[in-house]
């Protein structure tokens, strides 16, 4: 079964510093996709970037980034730069590729909520 | 704007009654998949249609249906609602059925229902 664990339930950076989100995975699954999505108040869920689990390079997204660590089965979403704007909710999900069963759908963590402070 | 669009934004009704969410997927997603967000469950998806079948179903109740029509639209139906069916329900669409594991969501924003 896969999993994602979020442990950073609330994280406060000062704007312009930059600041690491964490996130850990399980599964079993030969190929994966690596997924984060931010949550404003407002609700809806807006996606930032994506990491393959055969990528060769960490993604990178405008102020966005992804510190992938294979072997840790982690891929901490970094966000430099801090801007008031960025204070939301952050979500990492999956999708794996298997043989046979595979589905479309995303697993999420329980997210951390990021407060940027001016 | 992801290009998902969900109606109504907000919905309150009932214990028992029934009610039915829409979606409208981003043009040229053909995969449309339902998510429900609750305080206690997180985000768990619910069920997946592309090009009009049913593709994959999570923890979806059986008192939840859904559907998706030639247009590609797709509708939640919850029935005999409870208090703790209130949440926050996302649509997302996708290109393909079951693609590259690059075939990213992109989500709606969200009908929150509220049941009384």
């Amino acid at each position: 079964a896969q999993k994602i664990t979020q442990t950073q339930p609330g994280m406060f950076v000062q704007e312009k510093e930059a600041v690491t989100l964490d996130c850990t995975y399980d599964t079993s699954d030969p190929s994966y996709g690596l997924f984060w999505y931010k949550q404003p108040s407002s609700g809806e869920m807006i996606f930032l970037i994506y990491q393959g689990s055969y990528d060769q390079q960490n993604a990178t997204e405008g102020r966005y980034s992804l510190n992938f660590q294979k072997a840790r089965k982690s891929a901490n979403l970094v966000i430099s730069d801090s801007q008031l704007g960025d204070s939301a909710m952050y979500f990492c999900a999956m999708r794996g590729e298997n043989y046979g069963g595979a589905t479309n759908k995303l697993i999420f963590g329980t997210g951390t909520l990021l407060a940027v402070q001016p | 704007d992801s290009g998902v669009t969900q109606t109504p934004k907000h919905l309150i009704t009932a214990t028992g009654q029934r009610v039915t969410l829409r979606c409208s997927p981003r043009s040229g997603d053909l995969s449309v998949y339902w998510y429900q967000q609750s305080l206690d469950q997180g985000l768990q998806f619910l069920i997946q249609y592309y090009n009009g079948e049913e593709r994959a179903k999570g923890n979806i109740l059986e008192r939840f249906s859904a559907q998706q029509f030639p247009d590609l639209h797709s509708e939640l139906n919850l029935s005999s609602l409870e208090l703790g069916d209130s949440a926050l329900y996302f649509c997302a669409s996708s290109v393909f059925p079951l693609g590259p594991l690059t075939d990213t969501q992109y989500f709606g924003p969200g009908t929150r229902l509220t049941v009384l």
